[in-house]
Order: C-alpha cells, then sequence, then structure tokens
C-alpha cells in the first residue's frame, strides 16, 4: 500500500497525558498537513510542511500543540497535557506542492482523552 | 471560512446517477474545483478535481459550469458503497490550506 500511513488508529489517553501521533506521506510528496475532525463536522486545518518546512498554522494548535517534520518525509503529531476537548480524529494528508495537485488522506488516528 | 454550498443531505436509488450540486460563486481564476468523500470512520478519499473543463475519471465526473460559479459531481452508476458525506471544495495550492465546508451526506438506498 502506497497511501498516506498514519499510527495509531486508535489512541485512548487519561487527560493530562502526552500523545505523539506519527504520519508516513507517500514518498514522493513534499507537503504534508495536519487536519483535526469532530464528530459531525468536516475536517479543520491545523498545520502543514513543504519538505521540512513548517509554512502555515491554524490557531487551532495551540502551544500544547507540536508538530514536526524533521528529514521533509515522516512526521509527527504531538499534544503535551490532552484534555478532553482534544477527543477527535486527526487526520494527515500530503500532496505534491505542483498548481492543482490533489492532497491523498491516510485513515486519522482516533484520540480519545478520558 | 469555505467558499461552496452544497446541500446537507441527498438520497438517491441504487443503479441510478448521483448527481451532487455545487455552488462556488466567488472562486478566482487560479483555483480548482475539487470534491472528496468521506465514509464514516475513514479519511476523506479524493475524487476528482478540474479548473474550467468537465473531467471524468473511473469514480465520477465533474461538469463546471462556463462561468464556474457552480458545478455538479455525477457518481453515473450509484452503489450502496457511495453512501457518504461529499465535499466541494475551491483551493488553489499555492495559497495553504484546504478548507472543508460541511458536505452533502448522500444516502444510496436499495
Amino acid at each position: 500500500d502506497t497511501g498516506v500511513s498514519q499510527d495509531p488508529r486508535h489512541k485512548i489517553t487519561k487527560r493530562g497525558q502526552n500523545v505523539t501521533f506519527r504520519c508516513d506521506p507517500i514518498s514522493e510528496h513534499n507537503r504534508l498537513y495536519w487536519y483535526r475532525q469532530t464528530l459531525g463536522q468536516g475536517p479543520e486545518f491545523l498545520t502543514y510542511f513543504q519538505n521540512e518546512a513548517q509554512l502555515e498554522k491554524s490557531r487551532l494548535l495551540s502551544d500544547r500543540f507540536s508538530a514536526e517534520r524533521p528529514k521533509g518525509s515522516f512526521s509527527t503529531l504531538e499534544i503535551q497535557r490532552t484534555e478532553q476537548g482534544d477527543s477527535a480524529m486527526y487526520l494527515c494528508a500530503s500532496s505534491l506542492a505542483g498548481w492543482g495537485s490533489p492532497l491523498h488522506f491516510g485513515n486519522g488516528t482516533r484520540l480519545t482523552v478520558t | 471560512d469555505a467558499k461552496t454550498t452544497q446541500p446537507p443531505s441527498m438520497d438517491c436509488a441504487e443503479g441510478r446517477a448521483a448527481n451532487l450540486p455545487c455552488n462556488h460563486s466567488t472562486i478566482s481564476g487560479n483555483e480548482y474545483v475539487y470534491w472528496y468523500r468521506q465514509i464514516h470512520s475513514q479519511g476523506p478519499q479524493y475524487i476528482i478535481h478540474g479548473l474550467k473543463n468537465n473531467e471524468t475519471n473511473e469514480m465520477a465526473s465533474l461538469i463546471i459550469t462556463e462561468d464556474r460559479k457552480s458545478s455538479t459531481l455525477i457518481l453515473p452508476h450509484a452503489t450502496l458503497r457511495d453512501t457518504a458525506v461529499y465535499y466541494c471544495i475551491v483551493w488553489s495550492n499555492q495559497g495553504g490550506k484546504l478548507i472543508f465546508g460541511q458536505g452533502t451526506e448522500l444516502s444510496v438506498k436499495p
């Protein structure tokens, strides 16, 4: 399977704990995006990278959230001191940088904070 | 904010064509129209995109009006597995983030 891969698929954690998610994009894609989706809503943009540079961050990405893409390949999203409101599906997508190139999404990591 | 307007829900009979409309009256000249769908508990799946010409692939056809202010996604022979939320998005990937609206929940019924 050469699609976008996310790990883990599900994560249950207690409030206050830190969690980290991983995304492996399609290999030749130089752009990588993180989105968050809550029940009944469309995905909301969090941040995106072109190669290893983080080019844009949403106001949704509070100080407790940090994303990295150290070598321009895989990316990690860390949430520190989780809160119940962080419970959501976290989606990763990748694309080429060329004009019109579509995003391709993974199947997400579902986070439940108890 | 999303730049598109879609009906919140639609029904379609299995085997019939599903025609999903989208209005995007403020689309810019460098923005494409993209369609994605999302089946419960999965990530959004790319379907098709176009700039101004009609497009067709193995999944669907995209019809864009000449003034580019609206478009229609056509699933020619809908199956039960096409039941999903369909998102119409206008975007130029030279400007960063792709923004999702609320989409259309399509129910294909036997």
